[in-house]
């Protein structure tokens, strides 16, 4: 059974730092590009950040730029998100998502539940 | 840019057929696009990708009921004998070359 299952969110003040972890597992982890996307409370999808499937391509939404690092590592079948310099704005339920990682980027077919980021004072 | 428009809402009778629509920005009508469904209080789940060419393909378990077409920048979401766990927030999604994901900001589908 594929899964994603999002973890480490939590409060945390504006200006602080918050790691997010997604664990995959049911599929092979490096035939995958993996993305974050976020839905703030009551709001529609944003895409976040993204890596290809060995890592070498990352992207980023120009509301993170320079505050949040997505990493991986496939040996453990894993996605991360360092996310610095905080706001209220990012406040949030974080998804990961995969698309398969033939030709480039696709369309992302499978989703973890989230984990939520509050950020607040 | 690359920009995807959808209505804000739509709202069906149960049993009956409707058809959501997820426009293109210009010069961007040769793109595929993704459907995605979010029935409330959970997280999206993958419908199908639209070709430019009307071709379309679905996720794992996805019901005959939906169907995806397209017609120049427009691409269609279409749902037929609507029951009531069709009524969700429906996305569509779009991407280019780079490592960019771009989604419209979602219809709200009533089942009524």
């Amino acid at each position: 059974e594929v899964q994603l299952v999002e973890s480490g969110g939590g409060v945390v003040r504006p200006g602080g730092s918050l790691r997010l972890s997604c664990a995959a597992s049911g599929f092979t982890f490096d035939d995958y590009g993996i993305n974050w996307v976020r839905q703030a409370p009551g709001k529609g999808l944003e895409w976040v950040c993204g890596i290809n499937w060995n890592g070498g391509s990352t992207g980023y939404a120009d509301s993170v730029k320079g505050r949040f690092t997505v990493s991986r590592d496939n040996a453990k079948n894993s996605l991360y998100l360092q996310m610095n310099r905080l706001r209220a704005e990012d406040t949030a339920l974080y998804h990961c998502a995969r698309y398969y990682d033939y030709t480039g980027p696709d369309a992302f077919d499978f989703w973890g539940q989230g984990t939520m980021v509050t950020v607040s004072s | 840019q690359l920009v995807l428009t959808q209505s804000p809402s739509a709202s069906a009778s149960l049993g009956a057929s409707v058809k959501l629509t997820c426009t293109l920005s210009s010069g961007h009508s040769s793109y595929a696009i993704a459907w995605h469904q979010q029935q409330p209080e959970k997280g999206p789940r993958y419908l199908m990708k639209v070709n430019s060419d009307g071709s379309h393909i679905k996720g794992d378990g996805i019901p005959d009921r939906f169907s995806g077409s397209s017609s120049g920048a427009e691409r269609y979401l279409s749902i037929s004998s609507l029951q009531s766990e069709d009524e969700a927030d429906y996305y569509c999604q779009t991407w280019g070359t780079g490592i960019n994901w771009v989604f419209g900001g979602g219809t709200k589908l009533t089942v009524l």
